[in-house]
């Protein structure tokens, strides 16, 4: 089955600064890769997501890129604010969407400095 | 528009117990998944339910089981719990039989096995 590794497991970012975290997956028949960020004591909550007919997505500060050669996706925050720290998590799924499981990976803690 | 709502928040069980955990879907949305979250890691997928039946199944035992309603509510069952099964159990649910839309998570019951 699908196997998404996320790194880092934890990033602490000065306020302002861009913050990166990188995802790979193993399945190349995967097409659909959402990211989601988790807030404690709350549900994933989805920010982005980027099927595999596409290279690159953006919605204002935040932006994925994927590179299905390499089965690897990465997501781009700019202008970190201190409202961005939280565990985010990227996924992947073979159908897409609501039509099958997602696979995700183990989380990234992010930690915004003031 | 009330968005996935799932019941109870948090329940303490002893081992052997069953337990049902209960989700109700997004406004609009057909088609639930379960995902079960233990502590610092991402959530792993336990099955999906559409038009009544179990559409698809992670790699979880027998002893999880699942319904949904002719309203599209859906429960989570768990025999003869163990300690292993203490975690937050997350219910998304999603639009239409398409398979591209977006799986919205709810925000979980935290279960506590003794």
């Amino acid at each position: 089955g699908e196997n998404v590794e996320q790194h880092p497991s934890t990033l602490s970012v000065q306020e302002g600064d861009s913050a990166v975290i990188k995802c790979t997956y193993s399945d190349s028949a995967s097409n659909y890769f959402p990211w989601y960020k988790q807030e404690l004591g709350k549900g994933p909550q989805l920010i982005i997501d980027i099927r595999s007919n596409v290279g690159e997505k953006k919605d204002q500060r935040i932006a994925v890129t994927l590179n299905k050669t390499a089965k690897h996706f990465s997501l781009h925050i700019t202008e970190t604010q201190p409202e961005d720290s939280a565990v985010y998590f990227c996924a992947a799924s073979i159908r897409g969407g609501g039509a099958d499981g997602l696979t995700f990976g183990k989380g990234t803690h992010l930690i915004i400095q003031p | 528009d009330a968005g996935v709502t799932q019941s109870p928040t948090h329940l303490i069980k002893t081992r052997g117990q069953q337990v049902t955990l209960r989700c109700s879907p997004k406004s609009g949305h057909d088609t639930v998944s379960w995902y079960q979250q233990a502590l610092g890691q991402g959530p792993q997928f336990i099955f999906q339910y559409y038009e009544e039946e179990e559409r698809q199944r992670g790699n979880f035992p027998d002893r999880f089981s699942g319904h949904q309603f002719p309203n599209y509510s859906s429960e989570l069952n768990v025999n003869a719990l163990l300690l292993g099964d203490s975690a937050l159990y997350l219910c998304a649910s999603s639009p239409g039989a398409g398979g591209s839309e977006t799986q919205y998570f709810g925000p979980g019951t935290r279960l506590l096995v003794l």
